[in-house]
Formats: structure tokens, C-alpha cells, sequence
């Protein structure tokens, strides 16, 4: 069955200091890969998207992921994180014919 | 611009009540779904609508019902909630279901707690 997994539950890291979240992916095809980003009591906003092409995509807020076929990856990166960027993190793939199926999220949290 | 639009933002339900959680969008789009979301679980799709007139369920379909009422409007129905369903609902809506350079826009969400 196609699976989304997102190993780290929690991530804590401090203000400044880089990030990289993980997502993998299990799909046969080339999947439509998304990151979205959920702010505390509020929806989930579009980060960033990959359907094809150049494996490096640039998001909003600073933030960029690199799709890796050979890995099934699609891991979320920020050079310098800063304090409003403390959020839940969830990677989502886009199957054919049904459906976004999302990972079960990572809370970051970001010490001063 | 609205985008999507839930409600309510919440609900107290009693075991056993019903009630429907409404969803309208404003993009024209043809898709349009409800995810539920538990802590550790992410988001789990109870029903999707790829056009206007069709409707699917997704991972989680028992004990929900879902009407693609027009274009705009995806209601999602508890006939008798059961604490199991306590939650945050999230309706979504995407141009269309699959293919080409779509993605899903997220309304606010519904808090729901069933005692």
C-alpha cells in the first residue's frame, strides 16, 4: 500500500541553526510531492510542491526540499531557522486516481 | 478571497447525535475531500469527491456519510457520533483530483468532541 512515513515525531533546534525534516515515500510511480505546514489551531498551508523536473524545489519562507527517486525521499531543508517557523511539518504524496495521502507530521519546535 | 470555508469551527456532540459539518470552496475547483486529523496520525481521508455528482470513500469512511451537494458545497455527515470520532476536521479542495500541477487548499477545520 502506498505509505508516507516521517520518522521524526519531534525536532527541536535552535534559532538560527539549519533543519531538515524527513519524508519517504512508498509509491511505484513518480508521485506529486508536497510539504505543508500547520500552524497551532489553524489549517495547512502550501510550502512547497514537486511534480517534475528539477529535483531541488523552492517554497515559500525560506524553505526548499530535494525530491531523491533512488531513496523514494523528499526531505524538507531551511538554512537558518527562526522562531516563527516552529510549527507542524507534514509531507504529503499525491496518488493517481484518489487521493493526497499525508505522513503523520513533525512538530519542530525552536529554542531561543 | 474566502477559498474554503468550514463550519462550525466547533461542536460538542453527545454519543449517539447526528450532525452535519459543512464545506464550501469559491476556486471553481472540481475535487473536493474531508480528512480527519488525530495526534501521531496525520491527516486520514474519510471521503473525496472528484467532480461534481461522484463521491468515494477514502481510509476512513465508517460511520460517515458525505454529500457533493453542487459544485461548491461538501457536507459531511454524522448519523450517530460515537466518541471514537472526537477530532479535527479538515475539508480540502484541489482542481482537480490527479495530474498536472494541482495542489489542495485547506480550510480552518472543525473541532469536534463527542462525550
Amino acid at each position: 500500500a502506498q505509505s508516507v512515513t516521517q520518522p521524526d515525531i519531534h525536532i527541536t533546534v535552535s534559532e538560527g541553526a539549519s533543519l531538515e525534516l524527513r519524508c519517504n515515500y512508498s509509491y511505484g510511480a513518480t508521485p506529486y510531492l508536497f510539504w505543508y505546514v500547520q500552524s497551532p489551531g489553524q489549517g495547512l498551508q502550501l510550502l512547497l510542491k514537486y511534480f517534475s523536473g528539477d529535483t531541488l524545489v523552492q517554497g515559500i519562507k525560506g524553505f526548499e526540499a530535494e525530491f531523491k527517486r533512488s531513496q523514494s525521499s523528499f526531505n524538507l531543508r531551511k538554512p537558518s531557522v527562526h522562531w516563527s517557523d516552529a510549527a507542524e511539518y507534514f509531507c504529503a504524496v499525491f496518488i493517481y486516481g484518489n487521493k493526497l495521502v499525508f505522513g503523520a507530521g513533525t512538530i519542530l519546535r525552536v529554542k531561543s | 478571497n474566502a477559498g474554503v470555508t468550514q463550519t462550525p469551527k466547533f461542536q460538542v456532540l453527545k454519543t449517539g447525535q447526528s450532525m452535519t459539518l459543512q464545506c464550501a470552496q469559491d476556486m471553481n475547483h472540481n475535487s473536493m475531500y474531508w480528512y480527519r486529523q488525530d495526534p501521531g496520525m496525520g491527516l486520514r481521508l474519510i471521503y473525496y469527491s472528484a467532480s461534481e455528482g461522484t463521491t468515494d470513500k477514502g481510509e476512513v469512511p465508517n460511520g460517515y456519510n458525505v454529500s457533493r451537494l453542487n459544485k461548491r458545497e461538501f457536507s459531511l455527515r454524522l448519523e450517530s457520533a460515537a466518541p471514537s470520532q472526537t477530532s479535527v476536521y479538515f475539508c480540502a479542495s484541489s482542481p482537480q483530483l490527479y495530474g498536472g500541477n494541482t495542489e489542495a487548499f485547506f480550510g480552518q477545520g472543525t473541532r469536534l468532541t463527542v462525550v
